[in-house]
């Protein structure tokens, strides 16, 4: 099952902040988040662990609720290099690697 | 390092024609798998393999797709006969299997044109 992201798009201004959700419908045991640039590949940007844990670095940081069954992916003073499409990979169980994207979220900032 | 290597980078085709494409993954990863992107259907899971087996291949459109990862520095994605509906971006991934999550590396992509 394909999570659901939220929003599709978002356009920002150097300097803002931004906020990306990402949902599940069933039980997750951890989520991905990528980066991709227009005719690049997706780029890892960190992974949650089922635990409610927190991670960042520099200006993103991501959440992981999982009795909400959802992550959140914060993005603050965004700087132009930001821009891009950013997807959420769901495992839902430990075994088998299987990971599933939602279908992404378009992130612009603007000068 | 070297990273996930594909080839071809491009490809344009016409319909009828039998494509091939192919993936390095990473030295010293187990796990490899193949995605088509389209704006349409984003991201989708094809197959993917564990230790050269093929674990899900639940996401193969139909018959004319087929995978095969004969070594472990090897896989292949075939269509045949192709079609103008599989133009997209093809990646390949692989990843270091681990019990607590695992970090996937995507290849640069090829990108499949059908006319």
């Amino acid at each position: 099952q394909q999570p659901v992201q939220s929003p599709q798009a978002v356009i920002l201004r150097e300097g803002e902040d931004a906020v990306i959700n990402c949902s599940s419908s069933k039980a997750l045991y951890s989520v991905h988040w990528y980066r991709q640039k227009h005719g690049e590949a997706p780029v890892f940007l960190m992974i949650l662990l089922k635990g409610g844990e927190q991670k960042g670095h520099d200006k993103i940081s991501a959440s992981f609720n999982e009795k909400k069954q959802q992550s959140s992916l914060y993005l603050t003073a965004s700087q132009l290099s930001y821009s891009g499409t950013y997807f959420c990979g769901t495992e839902y169980s430990s075994y088998g690697n299987k990971l599933v994207f939602g279908a992404g979220t378009i992130l612009r900032v603007k000068s | 390092d070297a990273g996930v290597i594909q080839s071809p980078r491009h490809e344009v085709t016409e319909m009828g024609q039998e494509v091939t494409l192919r993936c390095k993954p990473i030295s010293g990863h187990n796990s490899l798998f193949w995605y088509r992107q389209t704006m349409m259907r984003g991201l989708e899971l094809l197959i993917y393999f564990n230790n050269n087996v093929p674990i899900d291949d639940s996401g193969m459109p139909e018959d004319r797709f087929s995978a095969k990862m004969p070594n472990a520095s090897f896989s292949t994605l075939k269509i045949q006969p192709s079609e103008p509906r599989d133009s997209a971006v093809y990646f390949c991934a692989s990843s270091l299997e681990a019990t607590n999550g695992n970090t996937i590396y995507f290849g640069e992509g090829s990108w499949l044109t059908v006319v």
